[in-house]
């Protein structure tokens, strides 16, 4: 049973350019998650993904955005790039039953902006 | 708002030695609490997880309690080994939302 898968790996910028980065869920979970994790912090989230539409997003600006695909993938969309934005992109997926939601991450996209 | 306070790291032991990591919340209701291990290079790990008050999680060797007394969910191991060298994140799910909120991370070193 395959985990989250991300692609690409790794991916170098320059300044105001865009970038996607791509999630793949678990097998069996609907909804997906996206995180920035800047070099020695924990990660911050940045909008949560279900039934295709963003149910709850972070304190992010407008230049990041995200889509959901009929099979429960996701993308992941920043423009105008800053330096700032320099990090690990880390993609989760999950499945609620009731109140319980556990969210199981993939290896991450890092991301360097120059 | 929902918060989660981790000691500080690096926490350096020797293999064998007892471990301990602070976590303490912040939420309003019944969060959910869980730790994250993730070692270099790589993504996070979901190591243990506890959804209501008094549950134990364990996995590994490592266990956790969630104490809503205290607000607490310490991560603990009898006998850290040198492959538990890595970074563990404290983590909650509020009530109401859907985000995990994370702690800065305890890097943890584990020599021979």
């Amino acid at each position: 049973d395959a985990g989250v898968t991300q692609s690409p790996t790794h991916l170098i910028k320059t300044r105001g350019q865009q970038v996607t980065l791509r999630c793949s869920p678990k097998s069996g979970h609907d909804t997906v998650s996206w995180y920035q994790q800047a070099l020695g912090q924990g990660p911050q989230f940045i909008f949560q993904y279900y039934e295709e539409e963003e149910r709850q997003r972070g304190n992010f600006p407008d230049r990041f955005s995200g889509h959901q695909f009929p099979n429960y993938s996701s993308e992941l969309n920043v423009n105008a790039l800053l330096l700032g934005d320099s990090a690990l992109y880390l993609c989760a997926s999950s499945f609620r039953v009731g109140r319980e939601e556990t969210q199981y991450f993939g290896p991450g996209t890092r991301l360097l902006v120059l | 708002g929902n918060s989660v306070t981790q000691m500080e790291g690096p926490v350096t032991l020797s293999e064998e030695a007892f471990l301990t990591i602070n976590c303490t919340y912040t939420a309003t209701g019944y969060p959910s609490l869980f730790w994250y291990v993730q070692y270099p290079g790589e993504g996070l790990q979901l190591l243990l997880k506890a959804t209501k008050a008094d549950d134990k999680g364990s996995n590994k060797g490592f266990e956790a309690t969630y104490r809503k007394e205290t607000t607490s969910f310490h991560l603990e191991k009898g006998s850290v080994q040198v492959s538990d060298s890595a970074v563990y994140f404290c983590a909650l799910s509020g009530n109401s939302g859907y985000a995990l909120n994370f702690g800065k991370g305890t890097s943890l070193l584990v020599t021979p």
